[in-house]
């Protein structure tokens, strides 16, 4: 149960911004969103997190729907490098442990 | 810091082979997981352990049991390799801070059953 939806693939253009959405209609008031990548089979890599407010780091920006139902991974100027499999993650409180549960993602193609 | 350290990197293993991979990690995390990935496919979990001492199943335990040797190190062991699973395994640890979960991942183990 992943409780996050995103589309499977998505491209983009070299030097454009990369918009990634993602649905998570079932959050929990104090529960934050995370963005995760994995880069062509390497271990996923943390990118950003956010609860209510929307967030910027040197990697990308997050911003979230005032219902918390919906947010969007921006890359503002997206590169080759940024190809990849992006995770959009609510946290899951499950048999006494916290976990990120990982569904699959959405495939950002960035072409030249 | 090392982070999250994987041996093997790569395996090739016989139906019915046995094998464990090893997982350590140096951040003094209480949490740690084992995921595997399939081609095309997100992570699934397979075992977890919130602390020292304690496992749990994840999504896909079948065929796979676990051992918590110490709060560092973490082991997958296949006791009869099936084709089945073929796939990358990502060993995890995580830190609970607050409200936050910081998850760091090693750099998974490629192993192939033929």
């Amino acid at each position: 149960d992943a409780k996050t939806t995103q589309p499977p693939s998505m491209d983009c253009a070299e030097g454009r911004a990369a918009n990634l959405p993602c649905n998570h209609s079932t959050i929990s008031g104090n529960e934050y969103v995370y963005w995760y990548r994995q880069i062509h089979s390497q271990g996923p890599q943390y990118i950003i997190h956010g609860l209510k407010n929307n967030e910027t780091n040197e990697m990308a920006s997050l911003i979230i729907t005032e219902d918390r139902k919906s947010s969007t991974l921006i890359l503002p100027h997206a590169t080759l490098r940024d190809t990849a499999v992006y995770y959009c993650i609510v946290r899951v409180f499950q048999g006494g442990s916290e976990k990120l549960v990982f569904g699959k993602g959405t495939k950002l193609t960035v072409n030249p | 810091n090392a982070g999250v350290t994987q041996t093997p990197k790569f395996q090739v293993l016989k139906t019915g082979q046995s094998m464990t991979l090893q997982c350590a990690q140096d951040m003094n995390h209480n949490s740690m997981y084992w995921y595997r990935q399939d081609p095309g496919m997100g992570l699934r979990l397979i075992y977890y352990s919130a602390s020292e001492g304690t496992t749990d199943k994840g999504e896909v335990p079948n065929g796979y049991n676990v051992s918590r040797l110490n709060k560092r190190e973490f082991s997958l062991r296949l006791e009869s390799a099936a084709p089945s699973q073929t796939s990358v395994y990502f060993c995890a640890s995580s830190l609970l801070a607050g409200e936050l979960l910081w998850q760091y991942f090693g750099p998974g183990t490629r192993l192939t059953v033929t």
